[in-house]
């Protein structure tokens, strides 16, 4: 199993361009999710699925949108890159339908918005 | 907001050394996960515990819960230098908040051969 995975690792945009963070997991988990994670801060969840069709919002989730369409893949879309997304951002799944259960994350995807 | 804070901030010890790292939280929890985080890579789960249990053991690690102070401690016994990364807590909110899971800022641990 590769796990969970997220492409690219790294990603420089300038402010007002858009793009998509990429997270699959091969371990056909219904719970996934997309944190933030800013220097000396724990991470910050941004939004969640809990199965294909279904999301919800997160902490800090304005700024960003999500979808599910199947249980391995759960994008996060930038519609338009701010200074203040500079980020590293980590995706996660657990085989539960909620967050009570072990995360698995990826390796994380980091941001830099110019 | 951060539903978790933990202290120290930073904890430096000796190879063999004990390390504990406190959390402590806001609202009631349905449970509390530690995980451990290595320099630039991913978080790994080190242990859950629910919010009906005391105490857990895994290996060198024990945690505690205590829900009347709302506070959890992680214990790691005779650290070794590859225990060095970032510890975090997170929980779980009770009642209907089952989806999210809220992180504190984490301790950075150094542990010197």
């Amino acid at each position: 199993n590769a796990g969970v995975t997220q492409t690219p690792k790294f990603q420089v945009l300038k402010t007002g361009q858009s793009m998509t963070l990429q997270c699959a997991q091969d371990m056909n988990h219904e719970y996934m999710s997309w944190y933030r994670q800013d220097p000396g801060m724990g991470l910050r969840l941004i939004h969640y699925s809990v199965g294909a069709g279904i999301t919800d919002q997160g902490e800090v989730p304005n700024g960003y949108n999500v979808s599910r369409s199947t249980t391995e893949d759960f994008p996060l879309r930038l519609l338009s890159a701010a200074p203040s997304q500079t980020s590293v951002y980590f995706c996660a799944s657990s085989w539960g339908l909620e967050a009570s259960y072990e995360q698995y994350f990826g390796p994380g995807t980091r941001l830099t918005v110019t | 907001s951060q539903q978790g804070e933990e202290d120290p901030q930073a904890l430096s010890i000796q190879e063999g050394e004990n390390a504990t790292m406190n959390c402590s939280y806001k609202t009631s929890i349905n449970n509390l996960q530690w995980y451990r985080q290595n320099s630039g890579r991913g978080l790994v789960h080190l242990i859950l515990i629910r919010s009906n249990e005391r105490e857990k053991h895994s290996g060198r690690l024990r945690v505690t819960l205590d829900t009347s102070k709302k506070s959890s401690s992680l214990l790691i016994t005779a650290s070794r230098a590859a225990d060095t990364a970032s510890y975090f807590c997170a929980t779980v909110a009770g009642g209907t908040s089952y989806g999210k899971l809220t992180f504190g800022q984490g301790t950075i641990l150094t542990v010197h051969p």
